[in-house]
Order: C-alpha cells, then sequence, then structure tokens
C-alpha cells in the first residue's frame, strides 16, 4: 500500500454544512496537489505544498476552501458552507520535488473523495 | 507550459498496438513530455515521461521525435483494461513559485479498445 490514499472515497453533505477532506501522500514525498474535476471537466488546480514553505495557493476558487498539511504528511481540505457547485471529485497528488535538480517531479494520484452537495 | 494537441477518439483492437499521438511544436529545451490516462471514475495514472530520448517502461513506451514537436504513446499490446481517456501533458522541472508546478491537463484522446 504505497499509493496515495484519500477519505471518504465519497461524501454526501448539505449545502451550508462544512466538509474535511483527507489525504496521505506516499511516504517521503515533498510536494502535495490538491485538484477537482467536475463531472466531465478537466482537472482544475487547487494548491500546492513543497516542504516548509507557504503553500501555492493560487487556484482555490472562494476563501471557503482552505487546506492545511500537518508535518510535512498528511493533508486535509476544508471546504465550508458548502454550494452545490463545489459537488466534484477532489483529488489529491504526491510526489518528489528536488528544486535543484532541473528534473521534473512525476506526481501519482490518490483515488479521489467524490463530494455531492445537495 | 507548451500547449498539446491529441486527436479525441481513438479505436483499437485488443492485442493490438495502441499508438496515440501528440503534437506539441512550441516546447521548450528543458521541458519534459509526459502520459497520464484516466479510467473512467478514478484517479490519473502516470504511465511514462521523457525529455529527448525514447522511453520504455512496463506499461508503454515513448516515442519523440528529433526536434521533440511531436511524441507518440505506444501501448503493445492493448486489453480492454486499457480503455481510458489518455493525456499528454508537456511540463518543465517544478519552480516553487506561482502554479508552475501544477499539471494541466486538455481534453485527451479517449481511447477504445475492443474485442
Amino acid at each position: 500500500g504505497a499509493g496515495v490514499s484519500q477519505s471518504p472515497s465519497n461524501k454526501v453533505t448539505e449545502k451550508g454544512k462544512d466538509v474535511e477532506l483527507r489525504c496521505d501522500p506516499i511516504s517521503g514525498h515533498t510536494a502535495l496537489y490538491w485538484y477537482r474535476q467536475s463531472l466531465g471537466q478537466g482537472l482544475e488546480f487547487l494548491i500546492y505544498f513543497q516542504g516548509n514553505s507557504a503553500p501555492d495557493k493560487s487556484g482555490l476558487p472562494s476563501d471557503r476552501f482552505s487546506a492545511e498539511r500537518t508535518g510535512g504528511s498528511v493533508s486535509t481540505l476544508t471546504i465550508q458552507r458548502t454550494q452545490q457547485e463545489d459537488s466534484a471529485v477532489y483529488l489529491c497528488a504526491s510526489s518528489l520535488v528536488v528544486l535543484t535538480s532541473g528534473r521534473a517531479d512525476t506526481q501519482y494520484f490518490g483515488p479521489g473523495t467524490r463530494l455531492t452537495v445537495l | 507550459d507548451a500547449k498539446t494537441t491529441q486527436p479525441p477518439s481513438m479505436d483499437c483492437a485488443e492485442g493490438r498496438a495502441a499508438n496515440l499521438p501528440c503534437n506539441h511544436s512550441t516546447i521548450s529545451g528543458n521541458e519534459y513530455v509526459y502520459w497520464y490516462r484516466q479510467i473512467h471514475s478514478q484517479g490519473p495514472q502516470y504511465i511514462i515521461h521523457g525529455l529527448k530520448n525514447n522511453e520504455t517502461n512496463e506499461m508503454a513506451s515513448l516515442i519523440i521525435t528529433e526536434d521533440r514537436k511531436s511524441s507518440t504513446l505506444i501501448l503493445p499490446h492493448a486489453t480492454l483494461r486499457d480503455t481510458a481517456v489518455y493525456y499528454c501533458i508537456v511540463r518543465g522541472a517544478p519552480r516553487f513559485t506561482g502554479g508552475g508546478n501544477k499539471l494541466t491537463f486538455g481534453t485527451g484522446t479517449q481511447l477504445k479498445v475492443e474485442l
């Protein structure tokens, strides 16, 4: 079980409720990414963590979305006051980034959390 | 990151080689070619990547033209389980700042493997 894991696999919630989605990256990976994919759409970047540096939050769609990564490992994506347009599959990926190497990193994805907001 | 162009769909008979093309005419010298696939309702799966040389692993082979403006992903013996959307992505080495480290998926090629 060395892959990226996510929980829950499915989440159904009512409009206005808060939800937390969890990602366990591959052990030793320094970078962690959150994306979301709406039905029939491509991947939308949300946020990126690299080591101990401040995260790149440029993809978060609103201030209702936040994420943290504790101890450089597990990450939680929180959506407050969920809206129906938040319904999507939320994907987490991790990679081993060596910024000084000049080499591209390979991102490995988890199975995703399917969020449905009623 | 350079833009890529892929055919929207392809069919392949089971057991035959599936050759999926990708054009990336604006690729720059330090950008890699990555291939991922996404089987329905699953997360994207990494397949292979390369810079200049052809690459092969247990899943596929990647052929990159000498001018690097196009590439072909080859699944040597396609099976029904290879039915998926295949994405060709061109991407440079990660930079910390900005969203440059994100993966940008286009529309990909829907490969249908049939009996």
